[in-house]
């Protein structure tokens, strides 16, 4: 199985401030035909199912503001949120849709 | 707008039976491969199994190959789990979702498995 390592488990960060939440994947994610990574990104607040932040690493999902970005380096995936909103507070997991079984990151706590 | 509602989630014994289902509106049910994943209280997402959109292919986590049974009706737009033999650490939050990527998920809905 694919595992997928997010760091760190939590962080606190201002208001108004850059959060930047890291996963690392134990195997390649992208086929070699193709220059997608299969990485999704989520945000999960309190009471709430999972909602999908990104797709592709870095494709926005319909409605999810330009404050949320992803990017890539090799088998190292991040989520960038500027300016903090409270909103925000929430925790995030990233997840590899490349190989069965799905496999999700811990998660991260995002605190204010 | 899009829902997905799970129901028959409940509290059985270990060794017991329960099936979940999914019911869902405002999508084209047949144009989605669908899914179950599981969430532990205050733990992390685990993906169970998934559907194709015309039901003939399924995959499971290796954990419940055997005992869970995904099934899906293109007419009245639902799915159904068919878990049996649960086992305690089958306990957690089933959530149905719906997409390749995962686009749309429901509320969820409790499965606890204690004697």
């Amino acid at each position: 199985d694919i595992v997928m390592t997010q760091s760190p488990d939590s962080l606190a960060v201002s208001l108004g401030e850059r959060a930047t939440i890291n996963c690392e994947s134990s195997h390649t994610v992208a086929f070699e035909s193709s220059d997608k990574n299969y990485i999704a990104w989520y945000q999960q607040r309190t009471g709430q199912p999972p909602r999908l932040l990104l797709y592709w690493a870095s494709i926005r999902e319909s409605g999810v503001p330009d404050r949320f970005s992803g990017s890539e380096s090799g088998t190292t995936f991040s989520l960038t949120i500027t300016n903090l909103q409270p909103e925000d507070v929430a925790v995030y997991y990233c997840q590899q849709y490349y190989a069965i079984p799905y496999t999700f990151g811990q998660g991260t706590k995002l605190e204010i | 707008e899009v829902q997905l509602v799970e129901s028959g989630g409940a509290v059985v014994q270990p060794g017991g039976s329960l099936r979940l289902s999914c019911e869902t509106s405002g999508l084209s049910f047949g144009n989605f491969t669908m899914h179950w994943v599981r969430q532990l209280p205050g733990k992390g997402l685990q993906w169970v199994c998934l559907i194709n959109r015309d039901g003939t292919t399924t995959h499971y986590i290796e954990s419940v190959k055997g005992r869970f049974t995904l099934s899906r009706d293109n007419v009245k737009n639902s799915l159904s789990l068919q878990m049996n033999s649960l086992r305690p650490d089958d306990s957690g939050l089933y959530y149905c979702v719906a997409g390749g990527i995962f686009d749309h998920w429901g509320q969820g809905n409790l499965v606890t498995v204690s004697s």
